[in-house]
Formats: C-alpha cells, sequence, structure tokens
C-alpha cells in the first residue's frame, strides 16, 4: 500500500503570495495533521483533522488554514506569506482521531521557500 | 508549555560503536511516547510507541525503554552502522498532537 504522499516536493514562493500544500492519507486512514518543521527544531502541530472536521489546531495565525475532502485528503493553505514561513510541511495520517498510542504515519514533506 | 527534551543533540559515532541518547518528558498525565526515525529526504518513520513504565522494546539493533515516573526515555543503538545515521525524534501525544523533541541527529562513520 502507498504510504502518506505529499505535493508538490518542492516550492518557492514570493512575499504576500498564497500557497497551497496537498496531501493524501494512508488508504483507509480518516485523520490528517499538519506539522511545520524548520531547521533545528522539532516538527510543530498545526492542524488535525478528521471526518473532514477541524479536531485541533496549533499556536499559528488564522493565516493559516486548512480542510479535509470526503476521499480524506487535505490541502494546507498559507496567504500572505512571511519570510518566516519557509519551513518542511509534514502531513500524518492516522486511522482514527489519535488516541494517545495511535501511530501517526508521516509524508516525506513539502519544502517551502518564501523569498 | 509542554517541554519535550532530547540530547544530545548531536552525535557522532564509528561504525560498531553502541550508542544511547535521551528524551524527557513531563511524568504526569503520562499516556504514550513515540519514537521516529528520520532519514534525510524520506519520511518520518515509526520505531516504537511506549506506553507501559518499564516497557522495553526492540526492532533490530534497536531498542527502548521507558521511565514515565521520571520522565524519560533512552533509545539504543548496539553495534551502529552507517544507515542508521538518522534523526531520532521523540513526540509526546498531548490532546489531539504530538508534541515533538528537537531531534538527535546521529552520524555513523564507516
Amino acid at each position: 500500500d502507498a504510504g502518506v504522499t505529499q505535493s508538490p516536493t518542492h516550492l518557492i514562493k514570493t512575499r504576500g503570495q498564497h500557497v497551497t500544500l496537498r496531501c493524501s492519507p494512508i488508504s483507509g486512514h480518516k485523520s490528517v495533521s499538519w506539522y511545520q518543521q524548520v531547521l533545528g527544531q522539532g516538527p510543530q502541530f498545526i492542524f488535525q483533522y478528521y471526518e473532514k472536521e477541524e479536531r485541533g489546531r496549533g499556536n499559528f495565525p488564522d493565516r493559516f488554514s486548512a480542510r479535509q475532502f470526503p476521499n480524506y485528503s487535505s490541502e494546507l493553505n498559507v496567504n500572505a506569506l512571511l519570510l518566516g514561513d519557509s519551513a518542511l510541511y509534514l502531513c500524518a495520517s492516522s486511522l482514527a482521531l489519535g488516541t494517545p498510542g495511535e501511530t501517526q504515519y508521516f509524508g516525506p514533506g513539502t519544502r517551502l521557500l518564501v523569498l | 508549555i509542554l517541554n519535550v527534551e532530547q540530547s544530545p543533540q548531536s552525535l557522532h559515532v564509528q561504525e560498531g560503536d553502541s550508542t544511547n541518547f535521551t528524551c524527557s518528558f513531563p511524568s504526569s498525565n503520562f499516556y504514550a511516547l513515540h519514537w521516529y526515525r528520520w532519514e534525510t529526504a524520506k519520511s518520518p518513520e515509526a520505531l516504537f510507541v511506549m506506553t507501559l513504565n518499564g516497557d522495553e522494546k526492540k526492532k533490530g539493533r534497536i531498542s527502548a525503554t521507558l521511565n514515565t515516573k521520571e520522565g524519560y526515555s533512552y533509545l539504543y543503538i548496539k553495534g551502529s552502522q552507517p544507515e542508521d545515521s538518522a534523526t531520532y525524534l521523540c513526540a509526546f501525544p498531548y490532546g489531539n498532537k504530538l508534541v515533538f523533541g528537537a531531534g538527535t541527529i546521529l552520524r555513523v562513520k564507516s
């Protein structure tokens, strides 16, 4: 079975632009989470979606938004890009809502560079 | 603010050396601790989910132990190989999210 897939793999944008990142979860997984990873830090939680509803949101500005589609794929949108948004954006999927002991499976990430 | 800390930040060892590193997490309200291995340009790979105090899990040459009362977990690699070079992350579930440490970067020289 295919793992979590993300597109695009790399992206270059300029300040003020908008970006959309996409994620397809493992088949059968209904929960998708988004994380941001900057150099030297661990991944930081942005959103969790389950059954098309937002179930958790991290400490990120309203410029960040996401949605989940009926096929459980997800998009992360970032508006009015800032230089500080340059990071690796990881998507993770899990079977259900993510009980503490449930494994989240990660995609390879989208590398975003904002110039 | 929930702190998950990993040490050391990086480690360089020779092929064949055994090594270990630490993840520290809040000892209250413990449910589980996750370990991931993250090779460059790949997806983070789940290694272990630790749930019980005193738990010890093993996968090949890699093993992990858990002490929930004092809030730490150790990851051990026996006889390190160059293919073990990666960043090792631990993550503490908190609500709907995983709170990650900054990771330990392991480089194994042949």
